[in-house]
């Protein structure tokens, strides 16, 4: 099966500044999300860029999606410390069913 | 805005016993799943369920577990015969028809001794 699989799998950086991470995978998807985890609890959903787009905004947030090269981009502008948290990226190959995630960026923006 | 939300947040029991783990998918939701991450590693697809039946189940979801929705607002996965490699947190989410976002709840963390 297909996964995404992130890099840096770690990245520290300080407040204001940006952060990017790097999601590639293996076959073709549907859609690609990115999510958040703060350390022990639950997964936040960040974003959802489908396969026919290219570049996609929420608030700090810019992904980008690279069909042809089979990767993911996401970036964080103007980092907080509240920011700090893991980072994942789940492709869907079949819109809707199983999500298979990658191993993460864990982020850390210090004050 | 609605969430998913799971219980117990914490549980703890000896090898050989049976778990179930609760979830209430958000109200209009009409597809539910299960994931689990064990500890450091990464969130892995176990089963995916809509219209009362299974949908898809990765390998890991094999005769020890099964999933069920005994009302209209509950999903439960049950653990029969738990096993040290168990231990993971466990977490539900839900989709309404039509969108492929999946919302997670905040996830069981289970502990087999």
């Amino acid at each position: 099966s297909q996964q995404g699989e992130e890099d840096p799998q770690a990245l520290s950086i300080q407040e204001g500044e940006n952060a990017t991470m790097n999601c590639s995978y293996k076959t073709s998807i549907n859609n690609l999300q990115w999510y958040r985890q703060n350390s022990g609890r639950g997964l936040v959903h960040l974003i959802l860029i489908r396969s026919n787009e290219r570049e996609k905004h929420s608030g700090r947030l810019r992904v980008t999606l690279d069909t042809s090269k089979k990767s993911s981009s996401l970036l964080i502008t103007a980092s907080r410390a509240a920011d700090t948290a893991s980072y994942f990226c789940a492709t869907d190959p079949n819109s809707g069913y199983a999500l298979n995630f990658g191993k993460g960026t864990s982020l850390l923006v210090t004050p | 805005e609605p969430e998913v939300t799971q219980t117990p947040s914490h549980q703890v029991t000896q090898m050989g016993q049976e778990v179930i783990l609760r979830c209430v998918p958000i109200s209009n939701h009409l597809y539910f799943y299960w994931y689990r991450q064990i500890l450091g590693q990464k969130v892995e697809f176990l089963v995916s369920f809509y219209n009362n039946e299974i949908s898809e189940k990765s390998e890991i979801f094999d005769d020890q577990f099964s999933v069920e929705r005994p009302d209209g607002s509950n999903f439960t996965l049950k653990i029969r015969s738990t096993k040290l490699e168990d231990s993971a947190m466990y977490f539900c989410a839900s989709r309404v028809d039509g969108e492929q976002t999946q919302y997670f709840g905040p996830g069981t963390r289970l502990l087999v001794l």
